[in-house]
């Protein structure tokens, strides 16, 4: 059970759109629409931000949206904000009743 | 909404069992189909499920930590408790409870944390 590869940081300026990748395998990510995207500000809990795959939970902001094709799942935000700025985790289902997070993603607001 | 607080010992020696029990305020924890769990993180790595129980008592662990994890649910007290057995320093992380109300794989609400550390 490997972890989803996810790329170690990414980094936009305030406005503009970033994209990041979450890349499974067949036995995850492209056998399931269960892929959920996680925020982490620094030494605080992470809080879920999108959930099958697309799925935005009540309160958080429509400028996150999420994605899937084929064995990678990609959460993009838009209008990027100076508190945008966190750790960002993916995390899918894996079969017989098991749950893989990625590596995390520092997003860094320019 | 609920809220819920992990609480245990900070230090744990090598080789004994890690306990920690999270509190759950804000609603029952037998009410509903939900799912509870425990998540880790040590220091600047990423995020590791270890397992969850369901109301009804069923689990289901991470197959890694398998051997040593149990995790029980205790109704009259609105908590559920981690049991990790034979802990070494590669068992020192953050530990999260969480909950799971939209499907057992996504975990809605993260309790706080609390760091435990394996040392002599």
């Amino acid at each position: 059970q490997s972890a989803l590869t996810q790329p170690a940081s990414v980094s936009g300026s305030p406005g503009q759109s970033i994209t990041i990748s979450c890349t499974g395998t067949s036995s995850d990510v492209g056998s399931y629409n269960l892929v959920s995207w996680y925020q982490q500000h620094p030494g605080k809990a992470p809080k879920l931000m999108i959930y099958e795959v697309s799925k935005r939970p009540s309160g958080v902001s429509n400028r996150f949206s999420g994605s899937k094709s084929g064995n990678t799942a990609s959460l993009t935000i838009s209008g990027l904000q100076a508190e945008d700025e966190a750790d960002y985790y993916c995390c899918s289902y894996a079969g017989s009743s098991h749950v893989v997070f990625g590596g995390g993603t520092k997003l860094t607001v320019l | 909404q609920v809220q819920l607080q992990e609480s245990g010992p900070g230090l744990v020696k090598p080789s004994q069992t890690l306990s920690l029990t999270c509190t759950v305020s804000g609603g029952s924890i037998s009410s509903g189909s939900y799912y509870w769990s425990w998540i880790r993180q040590p220091a600047g790595k990423g995020l590791e499920w270890i397992g969850r129980i369901y109301t009804s008592g069923s689990t289901n662990y991470n197959p890694s930590l398998k051997s040593r994890v149990t995790i029980s649910v205790d109704t009259s007290k609105n908590q559920f408790s981690l049991k990790l057995s034979s802990v070494t320093a590669a068992d020192t992380a953050v530990y999260y409870c969480a909950v799971s109300y939209s499907g057992w794989y996504v975990f809605d609400y993260w309790g706080q944390g609390t760091l435990v550390t394996v040392s002599s």
